[in-house]
């Protein structure tokens, strides 16, 4: 299995600042992914993050927006720039564990509010 | 391109009375399905998978690959199963695995 931390849990940010969200995991994993979830949405993947390689943004993403750190096997962090009211969603960090039949953990997710 | 469904985003029944979230799924390849649940102040958590053909908590999910069906049942529902449901289909992009979720049904079991 698979502990993540992210912080921070919630944060209330003005529009066109910028938010940088914190993944701690306490095992070494090879794929880091980010999701948000938008009110009353279902989960959306952002992008894939690779230690030692770009991320891997989904389609609707772009790393302008969403420059996402992978400096080692544990750690990640996503920014949300220039924010604006729709960037409000709550954001989470997921990892999948090393095998085919996969199971995913999540952390508990960042509440992002912009005023 | 690999898309799941869920076409109900609420589902309200009686305690102890039978549930079925129904999930159906499209991908070309042979699917990797599992059920996830948000229990409320909780996180995404895994509640079963296809592969490992378990019961948890009482929940069952079998893959119907004829009518690419992987639906979640439960004979008779509790109020603590009151959560939101995702079913995912595991898959791949550029960067290797990913999961592609549902909508999510939200399971309300009134006392």
């Amino acid at each position: 299995s698979a502990v993540i931390s992210q912080k921070p849990s919630r944060d209330i940010c003005q529009r066109g600042t910028s938010l940088t969200i914190q993944c701690q995991v306490d095992s070494q994993v090879t794929m880091m992914f980010w999701y948000r979830q938008q009110p009353g949405q279902s989960l959306t993947l952002i992008a894939t993050a690779n230690q030692g390689s770009e991320a891997t943004y989904e389609s609707g993403f772009v790393i302008d927006k969403f420059p996402i750190s992978r400096p080692n096997l544990t750690f990640s962090t996503l920014t949300v720039s220039n924010l604006s009211p729709e960037d409000s969603s709550i954001y989470l960090c997921s990892v999948v564990t090393p095998s085919r039949s996969a199971e995913a953990f999540f952390g508990q997710g960042t509440r992002l509010t912009v005023v | 391109a690999q898309r799941v469904t869920q076409p109900e985003k609420l589902l309200s029944v009686f305690k102890g009375a039978p549930v079925e979230l129904k999930c159906n799924y499209s991908y070309s390849g042979s699917p990797e399905l599992f059920w996830y649940v948000q229990y409320s102040r909780q996180r995404l958590q895994l509640l079963l998978r296809h592969i490992s053909r378990e019961s948890i908590k009482g929940f069952t999910a079998d893959l119907n690959k004829g009518e690419t069906s992987f639906h979640l049942k439960k004979p008779f529902a509790q109020e603590e199963d009151s959560a939101m449901y995702y079913c995912a289909l595991g898959g791949y992009n550029n960067a290797g695995n990913m999961l592609t979720f549902g909508g999510g049904t939200r399971l309300m079991v009134k006392p």
